[in-house]
């Protein structure tokens, strides 16, 4: 199984809305992440987990809130967002330290619009 | 300073002929890793070939091969064989520094290029 699962594919929030964006993997990567992309732009990274804990916050705006509950599922929560946050958001697994050289498993992402 | 630079603005190619996709990078490390990604308009990341730093040959994968050119700090993706199914948008990038398949190595990509296979 070297499958990134995101849920939900589609999300269509209000600015006052809270929803979480779901990611799960099973390849036993103890490194997740979050990347948000613009249209016709590159992935921009937002958090890393590195067993279960938060690694790296790329300055992400406190209405982003990553969670890691076990080494299998990374929530992203959303609250309060802005328009300017419309974007496709996606997930990633990685091998840690020493291993799979780097490589990132991605998902296919959650289309986000906000109204 | 663009750490990976990608400046083909979109590409076309025909079906079944080969077509070489351009990433040059900029790194002061001695340790790094190349990668390529193909994103279909369905949005998911496909990883598609890997080159670390010391890594003597090229690599290969399938139909796809990278002409890795150190000195010249270029890491272009040759895909053989066109097919309309290599429509998309690639994505070359690069992780650094000696620890650069921890998760701490930041990712980095370049802006990407447009393919367009015809039939």
């Amino acid at each position: 199984d070297t499958e990134v699962t995101q849920t939900p594919k589609h999300l269509v929030m209000g600015m006052t809305n809270k929803k979480s964006l779901k990611c799960e993997q099973h390849m036993g990567h103890r490194a997740m992440y979050w990347y948000k992309q613009k249209a016709k732009k590159p992935p921009e990274l937002m958090f890393v987990y590195s067993y279960e804990k938060l690694s790296i916050n790329e300055s992400v705006p406190s209405r982003f809130s990553p969670e890691c509950p076990n080494s299998s599922l990374l929530n992203l929560h959303l609250h309060a967002l802005q328009p300017e946050d419309s974007a496709l958001y996606l997930c990633a697994s990685s091998q840690v330290l020493g291993q799979g050289r780097g490589k990132l498993f991605f998902g296919s992402g959650t289309q986000l619009s906000v109204l | 300073a663009q750490k990976i630079t990608q400046t083909q603005p979109g590409m076309f190619v025909q079906e079944k002929e080969a077509v070489t996709l351009d990433c040059t990078y900029d790194t002061s490390d001695q340790s790094y890793g190349l990668f390529w990604y193909k994103q279909p308009s369905s949005g998911e990341m496909i990883f598609l070939i890997y080159q670390g730093s010391y890594d003597e040959q090229n690599a290969t994968e399938g139909r796809y091969s990278l002409n890795f050119q150190k000195a010249r700090k270029s890491a272009n993706l040759v895909i053989s064989a066109s097919q309309l199914g290599d429509s998309a948008m690639y994505f070359c990038a690069m992780r650094e520094g000696p620890s650069f398949t921890g998760a701490n190595s930041k990712l980095t990509f370049g802006k990407g290029i447009t393919l367009s296979v015809r039939p």
